[in-house]
């Protein structure tokens, strides 16, 4: 099994709500990534787990909360989030964070998300 | 720092060739590539590494100059599922992640 899978697909939420992205894989892998997109832009990092501790923060605002119950899981905890906000969120796994050829990371079909 | 590509888009006619080309002002320990059709998730094509190990599909292919710091993707007789947006993404000194390019959209036409 070589998908990474992402829900919802999309996501419409007023900017007092409190939502949930959901991303899983079974493949072993022990790094996840959180990415955002912009339409015609490229993907943005914004957290990394390795082996299930946060290692990477882009400097994302608090709005946004990560979270990694296990290995296969990862979550993305939205609250008071703005319209700016609104863009397609990437998650991905790899192998681990080291880097070399093991490093491919594998990306979900990731979850549109419209804030009003 | 985001590395740069170029073209910013391409047009072809199927069968003809391509090269997208990604640069950097740091020095890199890799170079990954994707293709993102529209819609769709980014899908792995190529890593390169500091040293000349590479990893990808087969009839892809790319080079990686390390002094200079630049990295080119190469698709030879395109095909129309070549089409989507092409981005190098780069990982530099001890931060072990990617930094992806402003992409490339390369259109096949029959």
């Amino acid at each position: 099994d070589t998908e990474v899978t992402q829900t919802p697909k999309h996501l419409v939420m007023g900017m007092t709500n409190k939502k949930s992205l959901k991303c899983e894989q079974h493949m072993g892998h022990r790094a996840m990534y959180w990415y955002k997109q912009k339409a015609k832009k490229p993907p943005e990092l914004m957290f990394v787990y390795s082996y299930e501790k946060l290692s990477i923060n882009e400097s994302v605002p608090s709005r946004f909360s990560p979270e990694c119950p296990n290995s296969s899981l990862l979550n993305l905890h939205l609250h008071a989030l703005q319209p700016e906000d609104s863009a397609l969120y990437l998650c991905a796994s790899s192998q681990d964070v080291a880097g070399g050829v093991y490093n491919e990371q594998f990306f979900g079909p990731g979850t549109r998300l419209t804030v009003l | 720092q985001q590395p740069v590509q170029s073209p910013q888009a391409v047009i072809l006619r199927e069968g003809e060739d391509a090269v997208i080309n990604c640069s950097s002002s740091k020095a890199l320990y890799s170079v990954h590539w994707y293709r993102q059709k529209h819609g769709e998730a980014p899908v792995f094509l190529m890593i390169l590494l500091k040293g000349g190990e590479q990893k990808g599909h087969e009839k892809i292919s790319a080079s990686f100059n390390e002094k200079k710091q630049q990295s080119s993707l190469y698709l030879t007789a395109s095909q129309l599922s070549y089409s989507g947006t092409y981005f190098c993404g780069t990982e530099s000194g001890s931060a072990r992640q990617l930094t992806f390019g402003s992409g490339t959209q390369l259109t096949v036409l029959p």
